[in-house]
């Protein structure tokens, strides 16, 4: 079974601080990682995903094996990230698991001015 | 504009009818996907398709059912066996196989169902 924690539902920082989303995971096999964000009033959209190794708006995450994480951070937040942002697994086994996409609960972060 | 609609954006039932939402994508995906959302729930997988006449539960897929005739089309029927169906659902799609890009999500802008 796949399953993805983010153990914070909210998340409130002050514009230029650092920043840290909190994604946990369990999956048996080799996992494929995303974050996906919905801003207000816009359609959920991706915003990385581990295997790129990108930084999209400044964001970051690195997939750690070891602690089954893939934490989003940003050095400093700006009033424009506030949105609802979520973890989600892809797993690489065969056949329909390969296809099944799980999410985590997702956590809403707040920049504040 | 290519991209995924869903309709009707917004839907109200009594309770013991069945409703269809309709799921449309002109992307040329494969897969296809439902979910549901709820405030502190996240994303919930209803019903996902690979491909064409084929189609797998998610993690709560009692009361619902789904078709895939058409490579285009994932429609998805909230049945009166659901007991708790008033959320907003999500649909999504994407290409599938192994080119850069081929997992990731697009999404529709949703369809909000309230039962009376």
């Amino acid at each position: 079974a796949q399953r993805v924690t983010q153990p914070e539902k909210l998340l409130s920082v002050f514009k230029g601080a650092p920043v840290e989303l909190k994604c946990n995971y369990s999956y048996s096999g080799s996992p494929e990682l995303f974050w996906y964000v919905q801003y207000s009033r816009q359609r959920l959209q991706l915003l990385l995903r581990h295997i790129s190794r990108e930084s999209i708006k400044g964001f970051t995450a690195d997939l750690n094996k070891g602690e089954t994480s893939f934490h989003l951070k940003k050095p400093f937040a700006q009033e424009e990230d506030s949105a609802m942002y979520y973890c989600a697994l892809k797993g690489t086994g065969s056949g329909g698991s390969n296809y099944k996409l799980t999410f985590g609960k997702g956590t809403l972060l707040t920049v504040n001015p | 504009d290519g991209g995924i609609t869903q309709s009707p954006k917004y839907l109200f039932r009594k309770e013991g009818q069945n409703v269809t939402l309709s799921c449309e994508q002109n992307l040329n995906h494969d897969a296809m996907y439902w979910y549901r959302q709820d405030p502190g729930q996240g994303l919930r997988l209803i019903y996902y398709s690979q491909i064409v006449n084929d189609f797998q539960k998610g993690d709560i897929a009692e009361g619902y059912s789904v078709s895939r005739e058409k490579k285009e089309s994932f429609p998805l029927t909230v049945t009166s066996a659901q007991k708790n169906p008033t959320a907003f659902y999500l649909c999504a799609s994407k290409l599938g196989g192994s080119t850069s890009g081929a997992n990731v999500l697009t999404f529709g802008a949703g369809s909000r169902l309230t039962v009376l």
